[in-house]
Formats: structure tokens, C-alpha cells, sequence
């Protein structure tokens, strides 16, 4: 059971904005920053947000974040067949002072 | 641009200890932008942080796993460890180090290494 609780699944077609959730609580969400992570087949995660928001250099700009209270949103505008990954979503929780992760949501374009 | 390569055995026989090494280049363990840490993931399954270390020196366990883990630093080789007693089939997992400018995200990655528990 992950402290952060995302949607196993979600699936869209290129012309659509996908959305993926993230809730979790005022020691986590609700107080800290939230990250994301995409994670190809057979690699290593990549960030893709950061800070709730930001994108590092070099994640195309479809890629976008948000945060609400306790809860936060992945949403990708338009997504590519390479955009097929698992997406986790991670922040600090102060109440077990480690980094939490959500289960991961297995994204696929139609 | 920072890379970072994770090494050790392959396998590991129940109560045993795990011992990993992440070996840092374009990047120095003592400098001031960036926190070291573990993250494992069981086959199939998400990501588990473990811990990590900070460029003071400074350790920050996850709470379940802090009787049986160590992470140090060797500056002078410019890599950190994982030290992980008393290993069981749950401890199985890909193993990654990576590295973020803060304790909480990380936005380098190892390739991860695949560690069986199994006797």
C-alpha cells in the first residue's frame, strides 16, 4: 500500500490531454513539493516535474504539473507513443521523514 | 552531466548482507548541490526509497529498513555504498543510486542493478 495513491492505469490518443492523479495528505502533498517520474520498459525513472511544476531541460513541454491541497496532477497534452511508461509520483513525507512514491500509473496511447 | 553506475553481487543468500556501490563521475560527493541516495524496485512492482546521504555527510533512512541499512560516502574514491543486513526474498529488487540537489527528488539515475536473494 503506497503512502501516495495514483490510478493503475490511463490511456489516451494523440489528440487528447491525459491526466494522471496523484492524492496524498497534508504531510506530504499538502506541505511539500511534488515530483514526477517517468519509467520507460527496462530503465531507470526520469524526472519529468519537478517542484509541482517545473520541467527540466529536455522534457518536451506537452508534459505538464499541478498541485491542489493535497492532491496533484500529471497531464500530458497530446501524447506520443513513446510516452508509453509507468508514472510515479513522489514527494517528502514529514511525518516518516523519507521520500514517498505512489504505486505508479501504466500509461498507454491508443 | 552527472552519471552515476551501480556494482556489486548479482546474488545474495537470505540473511546475508547486501553490499552495493555507486560510482559518481561529472559530479564530486562533497559538493554542495547534491544529496546521494537508494532507491529499490521489485520486480513488477514501484519504487521504495531507501535512503540516502547528503554532501555534509548526513544520513536519512526509511524508518522500516533503518536497523538494516548503512549508507556511507568515500570521497577520496568519489563513489557511496549500500550496506543492507539480514537480506530475505524481500529485499529482491533493482537497486538504483541517484542523485538530486535535494534530499527529496533526484534527477540523475544509475541503470539500476539486479539483486536475487537466494540460497
Amino acid at each position: 500500500q503506497s503512502v501516495l495513491t495514483q490510478p493503475p492505469s490511463a490511456s489516451g490518443t494523440p489528440g487528447q490531454r491525459v491526466t494522471i492523479s496523484c492524492s496524498g495528505s497534508s504531510s506530504n502533498i499538502g506541505s511539500r513539493y511534488v515530483y514526477w517520474y517517468q519509467q520507460l520498459p527496462g530503465t531507470a525513472p526520469r524526472l519529468v516535474i519537478y517542484r509541482n511544476n517545473e520541467r527540466p531541460s529536455g522534457v518536451p513541454d506537452r508534459f505538464s504539473g499541478s498541485k491542489s491541497g493535497t492532491s496533484a496532477s500529471l497531464a500530458i497534452s497530446g501524447p506520443r507513443s513513446e510516452d508509453e511508461a509507468n508514472y510515479y509520483c513522489a514527494a517528502w513525507d514529514d511525518s516518516l521523514s523519507a521520500v514517498v512514491f505512489g504505486g505508479g500509473t501504466k500509461l498507454t496511447v491508443l | 552531466q552527472v552519471q552515476l553506475q551501480e556494482s556489486g553481487p548479482g546474488l545474495v543468500k537470505p540473511s546475508e548482507t547486501l553490499s552495493l556501490t555507486c560510482a559518481v563521475s561529472g559530479g564530486s560527493l562533497s559538493s554542495s548541490h547534491y544529496y546521494w541516495g537508494w532507491i529499490r524496485q521489485p520486480p513488477g512492482k514501484g519504487l521504495e526509497w531507501i535512503g540516502g546521504i547528503s554532501y555534509t555527510g548526513n544520513t536519512y533512512y526509511k524508518s522500516s529498513l533503518k536497523n538494516r541499512v548503512t549508507i556511507s560516502a568515500d570521497t577520496s574514491k568519489n563513489e557511496f555504498s549500500l550496506k543492507l543486513t539480514s537480506v530475505t526474498a524481500a529485499d529482491a529488487a533493482v537497486y538504483y543510486c541517484a542523485t538530486g540537489q535535494h534530499l527529496d527528488y533526484f534527477d540523475y539515475w544509475g541503470q539500476g542493478t539486479l539483486v536475487t536473494v537466494s540460497s
